[in-house]
């Protein structure tokens, strides 16, 4: 089974522009949740989608958006990207199979964002 | 809210040294507990999780006991290896409704070097 896909690998934007990365998760995941690392902050949590929908959100302005396609395929979008936003992006899937208390998620290598 | 407490390292061995890293978490209700590691330039991987309360999660030589009366997950390897120089991150699983949705908290992280 193919494991999680982020495309791409490595992006470098400048201040004020805006990106767009993709994940692809495992066949059969309905789930899919994003990630922002960085050495000061850790892994925080952006939002999680699940059949099409945000289930859950993080404490991120609005300028960091996603969405997920029929085929639970994600994409998150950052706008106006400030220098602080240069960091590691993680996405995540899981099954989102309800009543399990085992869910666990699946990670992807992961795009190295660069804002200079 | 929940939230999961691990040292930041890094934490530096020396070849077939035993290592422990320190997991302690709060949670509301009945959380799952995971060690995942994270090798230079790669996203995350699951390296062992536990569900309940005593459980004891294995992997690859590293081993995890849910302490529930102390709200622990130590991480333990009884010889490291230069392979294992990595960031381990724990993490604590919470369902939050009966559609099986779960909130994933992680920790800092904590940096591993194994010298030869």
């Amino acid at each position: 089974k193919a494991g999680v896909t982020q495309t791409p690998r490595y992006l470098i934007k400048t201040r004020g522009q805006q990106v767009t990365l993709s994940c692809s998760p495992i066949s059969g995941h309905r789930s899919v949740s994003w990630y922002q690392q960085t050495p000061g902050q850790g892994l925080q949590f952006l939002f999680e989608y699940f059949s099409e929908t945000q289930r859950n959100k993080g404490n991120f302005p609005g300028r960091f958006s996603g969405r997920q396609f029929s085929n639970s395929r994600s994409e998150m979008n950052v706008s106006t990207l400030e220098l602080g936003d240069s960091a590691l992006y993680l996405c995540a899937s899981s099954s989102g199979q309800a009543p399990s208390l085992t869910d666990t998620q699946y990670f992807g290598p992961g795009t190295r964002l660069t804002v200079l | 809210g929940d939230s999961v407490t691990q040292m930041e390292g890094p934490v530096t061995l020396s070849e077939e040294a035993f290592l422990t890293i320190n997991c302690t978490y709060t949670a509301t209700g009945y959380p799952s507990l995971f060690w995942y590691v994270q090798y230079p330039g790669e996203g995350l991987q699951l390296l062992l999780k536990a569900t309940k309360a005593d459980d004891k999660g294995s992997n690859k030589g590293f081993e995890a006991t849910y302490r529930k009366e102390t709200t622990s997950f130590h991480l333990e390897k009884g010889s490291v290896q230069v392979s294992d120089s990595a960031v381990y991150f724990c993490a604590l699983s919470v369902k939050l409704n009966s559609g099986g949705y779960q909130k994933v908290t992680f920790g800092i992280g904590t940096k591993l070097q194994v010298i030869p």
